[in-house]
């Protein structure tokens, strides 16, 4: 199994829409965990941190389910701005280093 | 505020000539720094971390390598660039404790 997976899609959705997607790792000692938005031929930009409470800034909302080993992330009101790769980060408890899942692409379609 | 540089942007080179890709980053000390290659189609891939000055962990065995001379400056190197060399090239920053990276702007080389 992958240390983190994400479906790649792309989701193609109509803007207004709510759209979700997991990812999943498999280092249930996993401690920190993030998503990150890539824009076609940019770096990543951290988007939220997904606390075990979860987290919520604005239009976007993380979850973490630690009994299931995943996180989600949901965007509601979908904007074309909101267009890009989105990528689960997930830090495997060693050493300083994060992993990242190969992202998913989202589309939103006017 | 922190801010982090990379060039040059774009680099189309020869195989077999050397590379250096440089990162520095600003308004912070001691950073953490972190080399990342994304292959087309491909994930980031972690190539090498510093905790500090002179401190280099390597992930991935080969043609690369990166020197930390100062504190807020990176440099990743080779000496003979190989096809496979090609993709974008990612330095990326860390502080302390916390597991948030922030990423420079990237370098996109293509090796001919």
């Amino acid at each position: 199994r992958k240390e983190v997976e994400q479906d790649p899609g792309p989701f193609n959705v109509p803007e207004g829409a709510t759209v979700a997607f997991n990812c999943t790792y498999s280092n249930s000692a996993s401690q920190s965990f993030f998503w990150y938005r890539q824009d076609c031929r940019k770096e990543p930009k951290l988007l939220m941190s997904v606390y075990s409470s979860g987290n919520e800034d604005g239009r976007f909302t993380a979850q973490l389910n630690r009994a299931s080993q995943y996180i989600s992330l949901l965007i509601r009101d979908s904007k074309l701005s909101d267009s890009a790769t989105y990528l689960c980060v997930v830090n495997p408890d060693r050493d300083d280093k994060i992993i990242f899942g190969k992202g998913t692409r989202l589309h939103i379609l006017p | 505020s922190q801010t982090i540089h990379q060039w040059p942007a774009t680099l189309v080179q020869p195989v077999g000539s050397p590379l250096s890709l440089e990162c520095t980053v600003e308004g912070t000390s001691n950073p953490n720094l972190y080399w990342y290659r994304q292959a087309a189609g491909r994930g980031l891939q972690l190539l090498f971390y510093s905790v500090g000055i002179g401190q280099i962990s390597s992930e991935v065995p080969q043609n690369l390598s990166a020197s930390r001379p100062q504190d807020r400056q990176f440099i990743l190197s080779s000496k003979k660039l190989l096809l496979s060399d090609s993709g974008f090239y990612l330095c990326a920053w860390s502080v302390g404790s916390s597991y948030e990276q922030y990423f420079g702007p990237g370098t996109r080389l293509t090796v001919t």
